[in-house]
């Protein structure tokens, strides 16, 4: 049973900000939260980590409320490349394997 | 990132012949992999978690003697899709993590058409 919930689907125009927010209420102590982006018939590719707080990098940013029970993916000024399904998937990443939710699927829109 | 390659990116095998993909871990120690199935338009559904040189965690509704793997060193695990039918045409896409990782790495995916 997937551990997080998701949006299934949204639009987007090129250029806007994009925030896409997953719920995990039950989210352990030791999980990480990790958002990967898939393109049609290939692997998903890492996006972004997280535990706490906020965390950036050249493609994305995410935003950790303190509690954890949610967790909201920002993409600035997204592209007609941007269009994907993009999963939020949270664990310890070692032993524990990732149990994929149906993930939210992006349309940027010309 | 680390990089995970899997071999091939798809393939077209006849029905009732056996198939196998590879999925190598190419600039880490993979301790542990796991495969999953994904069928068009839906999500990754786990089939199987594999730890070097121990057998195989399959999930629940995963035949092991039909999905056989093997993870034999810590770069290289392999799916062999034993006896396939048409139902078992989807497309298969590895995962590894190692001891230093806290983020899995994902290989390409494995288009497996059975006609």
């Amino acid at each position: 049973l997937a551990k997080t919930t998701q949006p299934i689907s949204m639009d987007s125009y090129e250029g806007q900000e994009v925030n896409i927010t997953c719920s995990h209420n039950n989210i352990a102590t030791n999980d990480y939260i990790t958002w990967y982006q898939q393109f049609p018939s290939q692997g998903p590719r890492f996006i972004i980590q997280g535990y706490k707080t906020k965390v950036t990098n050249e493609v994305a940013s995410l935003f950790i409320p303190a509690d954890r029970k949610s967790s909201t993916l920002s993409l600035p000024r997204v592209s007609l490349s941007d269009t994907a399904v993009y999963y939020c998937l949270v664990g310890d990443n070692r032993n524990t394997p990732l149990v994929f939710g149906k993930g939210t699927r992006l349309s940027v829109i010309a | 990132g680390a990089v995970v390659s899997q071999h091939p990116s798809r393939v077209i095998c006849k029905s009732g012949t056996s198939v196998k993909i590879e999925c190598r871990s190419l600039d880490f120690q993979a301790t542990t992999m796991f495969w999953y199935r994904q069928f068009p338009k839906q999500s990754l559904m786990l089939m199987a978690t594999s730890n070097e040189g121990s057998k195989a965690t399959y999930e629940q509704g995963v035949e092991k003697d039909k999905f056989l793997i093997n993870h034999a060193s810590l770069t290289l695990s392999t799916l062999t899709v034993t006896s396939a039918h048409p139902e078992d045409s989807s497309f298969y896409i590895c995962s590894a993590s190692g001891r230093a990782n806290t983020e899995a790495f994902f290989g390409q995916g494995t288009r497996l058409t059975v006609v």
